[in-house]
């Protein structure tokens, strides 16, 4: 069973494109996250929903918007896409504020910007 | 501001000792993990400190100084499959669901 499972894997666009990313978790966490890999493999924080409520939203250019149907799911849309967009993007998960508890990530989707 | 520093790349021998440093300075700390990134994959977790000392999980172990703003990861009796991405975040104190990651040790084992 995939824990926290993201599609597509692969994405492959023009600039200017929208596209959405979607994210599902089986574990039963009350709190998901979006995060963007680039790179130099730095991992960034971008958005955090706890239990449907946005929780944390970085210095994230707002072509970039977040929407969170249950707390099971949480999709990534992205508007008017730029070169510089390219790169991983993470789905996670926590069961927890605080606490050992860590994040469980998704497989990422790769997104390349053309 | 939050600044979390890793060596970029390391190479050790198979069946070798070898330890990742991580220094940070954050404004505020609420635990310290590592992480194990193989290329093409995701981040999967490793280790948790949260007090000072040194905790221990098999062939991995993960120290931390709070006064000094370091931790290492410490992995022994190295194996091929070892070769991976080791990625040091440490959780913010304000919002235990910030976590702020350093860019990641390129660790290449051989032979």
């Amino acid at each position: 069973d995939t824990a926290v499972s993201q599609t597509p894997k692969y994405l492959v666009t023009q600039m200017g494109n929208d596209k959405s990313i979607k994210c599902e978790q089986n574990l039963g966490h009350d709190t998901m996250y979006w995060y963007k890999q680039d790179s130099k493999k730095f991992l960034k924080i971008m958005f955090s929903y706890n239990n449907k409520e946005l929780i944390i939203n970085e210095t994230v250019p707002n072509r970039f918007s977040p929407k969170s149907p249950d707390k099971a799911h949480l999709n990534l849309h992205i508007n008017s896409l730029e070169l510089g967009d390219s790169a991983v993007y993470f789905c996670a998960s926590s069961p927890e504020r605080g606490g050992r508890e860590t994040q469980y990530f998704g497989p990422g989707t790769r997104l390349l910007v053309l | 501001g939050q600044n979390i520093d890793q060596p970029t790349e390391m190479t050790a021998t198979e069946g070798a000792i070898v330890q990742i440093n991580c220094t940070y300075q954050t404004s505020g700390f609420n635990g310290l993990f590592w992480y194990q990134q193989h290329a093409g994959e995701a981040p999967t977790f490793l280790s948790y400190n949260v007090l000072d000392g040194l905790e221990e999980k098999g062939r991995f172990s993960s120290f931390l100084s709070r006064s000094k703003g370091y931790s290492y990861l410490l992995l022994k009796e190295l194996q091929m499959k070892d070769s991976a991405s080791y990625l040091c975040a440490v959780r913010d104190r304000g919002n235990f669901n910030k976590f702020y990651f350093g860019s990641g040790t390129k660790l290449n084992v051989k032979p």
